[in-house]
């Protein structure tokens, strides 16, 4: 089946940038969205279709796509860009399944 | 302004079942993918289930199918997830979520979330 690899955490200085990547096979050809979840509350999502950021989401936030890792990055991060972040596919291997990756932690320092 | 309010959590004994809903509002109900994603404690996001918004088709994850049946009523506006045969594994947060469209969009709006616990 078809895995959706994150680093476990990610740590950055306040108003550095932060990386955060999701590996997976061929993943150039998925469509990537990724997702913010804070402590305590549900997820927001903050990129879909690889690159589109959704109203209310700020420039700071942004996101590539190579053969086979999909890349959020984020600009001057500020201590509210914490917490968990999720890169999601849609495989249909079979049956439908909307995957995603095991989320990674972001501490900002 | 969309909203999503899920209820119907609770404390459950193992083997027990639980039916949860999520009201919705603020958009035309029948249109769009509904889904449930659920986080046990401590956990990552997990997809669990999901209806399309204009087929009513329903899909699910291998480790709910057959316990799991996601349903909706377009009447009310409420999706549904009935969950028998609980087992511990399933104890989690079960968030009720809208797709961006009906097919393969991504999960654009999310509600709080209701707790279910499988606990003797």
């Amino acid at each position: 089946s078809y895995v959706l690899t994150q680093p476990p955490s990610v740590s950055v200085d306040p108003g550095r940038t932060a990386t955060i990547t999701c590996g997976a096979n061929n993943i150039k050809i998925k469509s990537v969205h990724w997702y913010h979840q804070r402590s305590g509350q549900a997820p927001v999502m903050v990129i879909y279709y690889d690159t589109t950021r959704p109203s209310g989401i700020p420039e700071r936030f942004s996101a590539s796509k190579s053969d086979n890792v999909a890349t959020l990055t984020i600009s001057r991060v500020e201590a509210g860009d914490e917490g968990d972040y999720y890169c999601q596919v849609w495989e249909a291997d079979g049956d439908r399944f909307w995957m995603f990756g095991g989320g990674t932690k972001l501490t900002v320092l | 302004e969309v909203q999503l309010v899920e209820s119907g959590g609770g404390l459950v004994q193992p083997g027990g079942s639980l039916r949860l809903s999520c009201l919705a509002s603020g958009f035309t109900f029948d249109v769009y993918d509904m889904h449930w994603v659920r986080q046990a404690p401590g956990k990552g996001l997990e997809w669990v289930s999901g209806v399309g918004g204009r087929s009513g088709r329903t899909f699910y994850a291998p480790s709910v199918k057959g316990r799991f049946t996601i349903s909706r009523d377009t009447v009310t506006n409420t999706l549904f997830l009935q969950v028998v045969s609980l087992r511990a594994e399933d104890s989690a947060v079960y968030y009720c979520a809208r797709g961006a469209g009906s097919g393969s969009y991504p999960l654009e709006y999310w509600g709080r979330g209701t707790l279910v616990t499988v606990s003797s």
